[in-house]
Order: structure tokens, then C-alpha cells, then sequence
């Protein structure tokens, strides 16, 4: 069975610190991971998206890569109030379906 | 990101009574469209995917009789929840794919209250 796994948390963070979000999955032929934002009671937002091993950054956002450790993380730098939310992990095994399967989620807290 | 919109947005009926919950990709064509709920505190599960004019195909212990998903277009499929029942009260959640990409946007969400 394809699994995801991320911490629960809350993570808490203070206002302007780097916020580290991690997330490991099982199946090693997984080839896309996304990460989504979702506020409480909202559904999610997609904020970022990796298929090659690496960083890939977009603003205050960092996706890392590590396929051979098949692990993915998410960096959120100078972290404000307004990004305390649930981050989804999200990884698409390929093939012809896209069909994606989450993680729990990490609650994150960013305190001012 | 894409535009899709849900409706309704939060519904409440009574126990035995069907709910039809619409979801539409605004600005895009979806072939294919993923039906999710969640359950508080809990990750999103896939219920059942649907391509356009096909079947859908249901997820390991989704009642497919219950949850009746058409997909009758590239822009519009509807999730009919028939003879709800109070355990079957969550967060249903719509994600279209977009016909040309991988990226998946969701919906706002419906919030179904079966009493």
C-alpha cells in the first residue's frame, strides 16, 4: 500500500523564522509531489510542486527532493501569521490515472 | 491557478434524503475528476475518479450505489449522495484535472450536515 507520512505537529514557529515541513513516502517510483495549504475549514490550495530531485523555489516557498531517501520538504521562509494552516503532502505514482494519495498533514503556528 | 466552483457550499438534510452536489471548472476542460471528503481532523480520501462520459470507478469501500457521480461534460460533474445517513456528514471536496496537465486544483468544498 502506497503511503505518506508526515508529522502531525503543530509545529509552531515565530514570526519570521524558516518553517521546515517534511514528508516521506513508500512507493520509490513515485514521480510527482505536491504540497497544498489548507485553512481550517477551507479546502486545499495548491502552493507547490516537484518532479525532479532538488530545490525548486517560488518566492518565500522551497520544495527539496530526495528520491533515493524519498523524502520531500517543504521550506517557508520569513514565516508570517497568515501562513498558519494544515500543509498537505501529496505524491502521484504516475502512470495514466494522476490519482494522488496525502498525508495527514502537518499543522503549522506561526506565533507574532 | 484554475477556477471551480462547488455548490452548494455547506447543505443540511435529514436522514434518508438525497444531496446533489454540482462541481465546475470554470476555465478549463477537466476529462478527468477526482470526488475526495474528509472527515474532521482527517486527510482528504479519494472516493472515486470520473472521466468524461465513462463510469466512474470507485475507491476500495465507497458505496457506488450510494454516491452516484455523473460526468457529463468536460466542465460540469455532480456527486449525488442518496439516502444519506449522519455518518456520511464531512467535507466533500471536487478536483478536476485539467485535460492538457498534472496540476490538480480543488474546489471550495461542500459541507454536507446529515441530522
Amino acid at each position: 500500500q502506497k503511503e505518506v507520512e508526515q508529522n502531525s505537529g503543530p509545529l509552531s514557529v515565530p514570526e519570521g523564522a524558516i518553517a521546515s515541513l517534511n514528508c516521506t513516502y513508500s512507493d520509490r517510483g513515485s514521480q510527482s509531489f505536491f504540497w497544498y495549504r489548507q485553512y481550517s475549514g477551507k479546502s486545499p490550495e495548491l502552493i507547490m510542486f516537484i518532479y525532479s530531485n532538488g530545490d525548486k523555489e517560488d518566492g518565500r516557498f522551497t520544495a527539496q527532493l530526495n528520491k533515493a531517501s524519498q523524502y520531500v520538504s517543504l521550506l517557508i521562509r520569513d514565516s508570517q501569521p497568515s501562513d498558519s494552516a494544515t500543509y498537505l503532502c501529496a505524491v502521484n505514482s504516475g502512470g495514466s490515472n494522476y490519482k494522488l494519495t496525502f498525508g495527514k498533514g502537518t499543522l503549522l503556528t506561526v506565533n507574532p | 491557478g484554475a477556477v471551480v466552483s462547488q455548490h452548494p457550499s455547506r447543505v443540511i438534510c435529514k436522514s434518508g434524503t438525497s444531496v446533489k452536489i454540482e462541481c465546475r471548472s470554470l476555465d478549463f476542460q477537466a476529462t478527468t475528476m477526482f470526488w475526495y471528503r474528509q472527515f474532521p481532523k482527517q486527510s482528504l480520501m479519494l472516493m472515486a475518479t470520473s472521466n468524461e462520459g465513462s463510469k466512474a470507478t470507485y475507491e476500495q469501500g465507497v458505496e457506488k450505489d450510494k454516491f452516484l457521480i455523473n460526468h457529463a461534460s468536460l466542465t460540469l460533474s455532480t456527486l449525488t449522495v442518496t439516502s444519506a445517513h449522519p455518518e456520511d456528514s464531512s467535507f466533500y471536496i471536487c478536483s478536476p484535472l485539467e485535460q492538457r496537465g498534472v496540476l490538480q486544483y480543488f474546489g471550495p468544498g461542500t459541507r454536507l450536515t446529515v441530522t
